[in-house]
């Protein structure tokens, strides 16, 4: 099971909006709903942004939504702050062997 | 508050086995799936195993079967994965996760596994 594929780096000033790409096959993202979005700041734990493609836990900002296009899912931060500088992982469940894979990463630079 | 200590992380040669342990407090353990997520130095994350609420069903990334083996204790809200066999591939920060529903809703602050001679 190869790993989702995403940008290595996307970058926006303060107060635009990105979208990071994360594309698979038809058996893992095109396939489920299940796809889950993940932000880690360096030296940090992963905390969940994202769920079920587009869901946000309580406390993630409103500024965080995600969507899903066949194959490929989509992470958008709008109103782009400093604080969301760190890199960005996709996830998805998977019908192959391995049962859940992640993506490769997007490193959020905001300028 | 959600918490989840990992532990047993070190530096093992090659061929060596380590028990790594996440101690979970402040939701009922045995209420959800768990997970162990790992991450090689300056790389991204990958998937490693995950474990049923009463153990009887395991999942493992095709590159640990027959190696590692993820287990749990509910009496002790403990999650465990026994590395055997380990590789200089297998180098990585080791995060203990908890399922909430199909994603990863908790993560520890993780554990280094280092495997060098």
């Amino acid at each position: 099971q190869s790993a989702l594929t995403q940008p290595a780096s996307v970058s926006g000033s303060p107060g635009q909006s990105i979208t990071i790409s994360c594309t698979g096959t038809s058996s893992d993202v095109g396939g489920y709903n299940y796809v889950s979005w993940y932000q880690q700041h360096p030296g940090k734990a992963p905390k969940l942004m994202i769920y079920d493609v587009s869901n946000r836990p309580s406390g993630v900002s409103n500024r965080f939504s995600g969507s899903k296009s066949g194959n490929t899912a989509s992470l958008t931060i709008s109103g782009l702050q400093a604080e969301d500088e760190a890199d960005y992982y996709c996830s998805s469940y998977t019908s192959s062997s391995t049962p859940w894979v992640f993506g490769t990463g997007t490193k959020v630079t905001v300028l | 508050e959600v918490q989840l200590v990992e532990s047993g992380g070190g530096l093992v040669q090659p061929g060596g086995s380590l028990r790594l342990s996440c101690a979970a407090s402040g939701f009922t353990f045995s209420s959800y799936w768990m997970s162990w997520v790992r991450q090689a130095p300056g790389k991204g994350l990958e998937w490693v195993a995950n474990i049923k609420q009463d153990g009887s069903e395991k999942y493992y990334v095709d590159s640990v079967k027959g190696r590692f083996t993820i287990s749990r204790d509910n009496a002790k809200n403990s999650l465990y994965l026994q590395m055997n066999s380990l590789r200089a591939e297998d180098t990585a920060v080791y995060y203990c996760a908890r399922s909430s529903g199909w994603s990863q809703g908790y993560w520890g602050q993780g554990t280094l596994v280092t495997v060098s001679s």
